[in-house]
């Protein structure tokens, strides 16, 4: 079965500092999808990035990049420029990419993020 | 061009009553996931559903717990005889199909008293 695990319950950033956020996760299959999520108090789910494991480019949006290591399947999203807004709940998540019953994502426990001004 | 709704937001239940939590998919999309948030905890998968039809539900508890996804109208999680332990955040997410991005709703927290 395929897991997610985000080893890190909690992290702190200065106001226009970089923060790393780590993700690992297990699977057997190649063909798949890693997703951050950010989950602001307002627990609305925001989709942050998204990486095709068979892409080897990192996927960039803005502020927000990753570094995905497929051979040790290790998926982790740097912020840059950190801002207030930044605050939120994280979650890595996993997804098969193929339909039917495999198509649910698989989310990490979570990264709570606060940002100091 | 409106996002997933959720109705109702905020639900609060005595043990032993009926919830049902209303999920309208974004315009086109025919696809339904519902998933549920315990404090502190990262969202878990209960069912899949299409149109009618129910894909997978092998997250779903076996027993007091079902869901549907009329032809016409919005999805429907309904929880019999809620216990304390049902009390979590559940989340409604759409797509248009299978292999699409998954959109997610605010949420309806379910509070049992």
């Amino acid at each position: 079965a395929q897991t997610v695990t985000q080893s890190q319950p909690e992290m702190s950033v200065q106001e226009a500092e970089t923060v790393t956020l780590s993700c690992t996760y297990d699977t057997s299959e190649s063909d798949y999808y890693l997703f951050w999520y950010k989950q602001p108090p307002s627990r609305q789910m925001i989709l942050v990035i998204r990486q095709e494991a068979y892409k080897q480019q990192n996927a960039t949006e803005n502020r927000f990049s990753v570094n995905f290591q497929k051979a040790a399947k290790s998926f982790s999203l740097k912020i840059s420029d950190s801002q207030l807004g930044d605050a939120a709940m994280y979650f890595c998540a996993y997804k098969l990419n193929y339909g039917g019953s495999q198509g649910n994502l698989i989310f990490g426990k979570g990264t709570k993020l606060s940002v100091k001004p | 061009n409106a996002g997933v709704m959720q109705n109702p937001r905020h639900l609060v239940r005595r043990r032993g009553q009926e919830a049902r939590l209303r999920c309208s998919p974004m315009k086109g999309h025919s696809h339904v996931y519902w998933y549920r948030q315990l404090p502190e905890e990262g969202l878990k998968f209960m069912v899949y559903l299409q149109k009618e039809n129910i894909i997978d539900e092998s997250g779903m508890p076996k027993e007091r717990f079902s869901a549907e996804f009329p032809k016409e109208g919005p999805s429907i999680l309904r929880i019999q005889q809620v216990v304390r332990g049902d009390s979590a955040a559940y989340f409604c997410a759409s797509s248009r199909g299978e292999l699409y991005e998954q959109y997610f709703g605010p949420g309806t927290r379910l509070t049992v008293t």
